[in-house]
């Protein structure tokens, strides 16, 4: 069965920078894209970016660009997340989730909780 | 690129049915056949209900419909359940690559 399995909550300091990783199992990973997406506290879901595994490819929300990184490792079938220079705001659930092909997102990670604190 | 727009809040009593809008643009609901609806529970990960407007995923309930018209997408669920309560969310691609969540709309079963 599909499964994306994310790394674990992190804690980090204004101006410092993270990277949460999503390992996927049950299908060809370089076959599906991967987005990511996050949860602030009380807020919506916000579109961060897009990865195509086969090749490397991104596009990112505007919101982000210059400061969100997208990369795949096609060895360990895992996707990763790096977002710099960050702020309180960026305080959030980060999601990984397959692209469906059909322009959706089918199957999603557990979350990884991200807080922005000195 | 701006969230489209949905209501905050919608409620209904169990059995009865609702419909949440998600309005948007030329550049994206508009656009494309390309809007999905998604429920979300607090502390779990998001569940896709509906894709390309109208097709629901297997194991999806029929009870969960979509349509378009316009620049504006509908989701509508019938015979209200009590755990359907949970926040819903629409999403598009836009003709910039991107994608676009709505704002999100929390769905109270009275």
């Amino acid at each position: 069965q599909v499964q994306l399995v994310q790394s674990g909550a992190e804690v980090k300091q204004p101006g410092a920078s993270v990277k949460v990783s999503c390992k996927a199992s049950g299908y060809m990973f370089t076959s599906y894209n991967m987005h990511w997406v996050r949860q602030a506290p009380g807020q919506g879901l916000e579109w961060v970016g897009i990865i195509k595994p086969s090749d490397g490819s991104t596009s990112y929300a505007q919101k982000f660009q210059g400061r969100v990184t997208l990369t795949r490792d096609r060895s360990t079938r895992t996707a990763y997340m790096e977002l710099s220079s960050l702020t309180s705001e960026d305080t959030a659930a980060y999601y990984c989730t397959r692209d469906s092909s059909g322009w959706a997102f089918d199957y999603w990670g557990q979350g990884t909780q991200v807080t922005v604190s000195s | 690129q701006s969230a489209l727009t949905q209501p905050a809040s919608v409620s209904g009593s169990p059995g009865q049915s609702i419909t949440i809008s998600c309005t948007g643009t030329s550049s994206d609901v508009g656009a494309y056949n390309y809007v999905s609806w998604y429920q979300h529970h607090p502390g779990k990960a998001p569940k896709l209900l509906i894709y390309e407007v109208t097709n629901r995923p297997s194991g999806v309930s029929n009870r969960f419909s979509g349509s378009k018209s316009g620049n504006t997408a509908s989701l509508t669920i019938s015979g209200l359940q009590a755990e359907d309560e949970a926040d819903y969310y629409c999403n598009s691609y836009t003709s910039s690559t991107t994608w676009v969540f709505g704002g999100g709309t929390k769905l109270t079963v009275l």
